[in-house]
């Protein structure tokens, strides 16, 4: 079945500095990808949808400027917090649809980012 | 608005006494309804896609349900292993991207 893996699953990082998520679809190719965020006890709240070569569409009230997204290939996309802050501490989670199938979209196994 | 609205928030079952989830939705062209299972720190799991009223699937001892207006979830004689927050999305218009619910944290006592 689709496989969709997430890197780092878990990251610690300083207040001001950047950080990058990476995601993979390993068996098929993916044009669109969808980031997620989620805070503890709700559920997944959309960010953005990456394209794969071109730019990425954010949901009202996302930064673009400060969620950087790019989807360079039909396998990854990357999601960068830049300049992060404790508030952007959240569980990242990233999707992709296999199109060679009817079912859902497959999620990656998430990360768990936390700024101090 | 597309809105998504799952009830109870948190269940909590004996070992064997079966139950159901809610999940009502209002959307301008429901293309597909779906379940997911997320643990604890992980992504979600896929469990179905429902598409059109009157659609039933099955898979082990869950069985969803669609209508025009909701989609239930039903658990029968859950396990401990069942317990898990249960999620609930629809696909609708031109959209490719999903709304969820809040979920249904189900939680099953032995």
């Amino acid at each position: 079945g689709a496989v969709v893996s997430q890197h780092p699953s878990r990251v610690i990082c300083k207040s001001g500095t950047s950080v990058k998520i990476e995601c993979r679809s390993l068996d098929f190719q993916a044009t669109t990808m969808f980031w997620y965020r989620q805070f503890p006890k709700q559920s997944l709240m959309l960010m953005a949808t990456s394209n794969e070569g071109s730019k990425a569409t954010y949901e009202q009230g996302v930064e673009k400027d400060k969620f950087l997204i790019n989807h360079a290939s039909l396998t990854l996309s990357t999601l960068t917090v830049t300049s992060a802050h404790p508030e952007d501490s959240s569980f990242y989670i990233c999707s992709a649809r296999d199109p060679r199938t009817a079912y859902g979209y497959t999620f990656g196994s998430g990360t768990r980012l936390t700024v101090v | 608005e597309d809105q998504v609205t799952q009830s109870p928030e948190a269940l909590r079952l004996q070992e064997g006494e079966s139950s159901s989830l809610n999940c009502s939705y209002t959307v301008s062209g429901l293309r597909g309804l779906f379940w997911y299972r997320q643990d604890p720190g992980k992504g979600p799991e896929f469990l179905f896609t429902l598409y059109s009223a009157g659609e039933e699937k099955e898979k082990e001892r869950l069985k969803a349900t669609l209508t025009k207006k909701e989609s239930f979830l039903h658990i029968t004689a859950p396990k401990p292993e069942d317990s898990a927050t249960y999620l609930c999305a629809v696909q609708a218009g031109y959209n490719n991207d999903m709304r969820f619910g809040a979920g249904t944290r189900l939680t099953v006592k032995p």
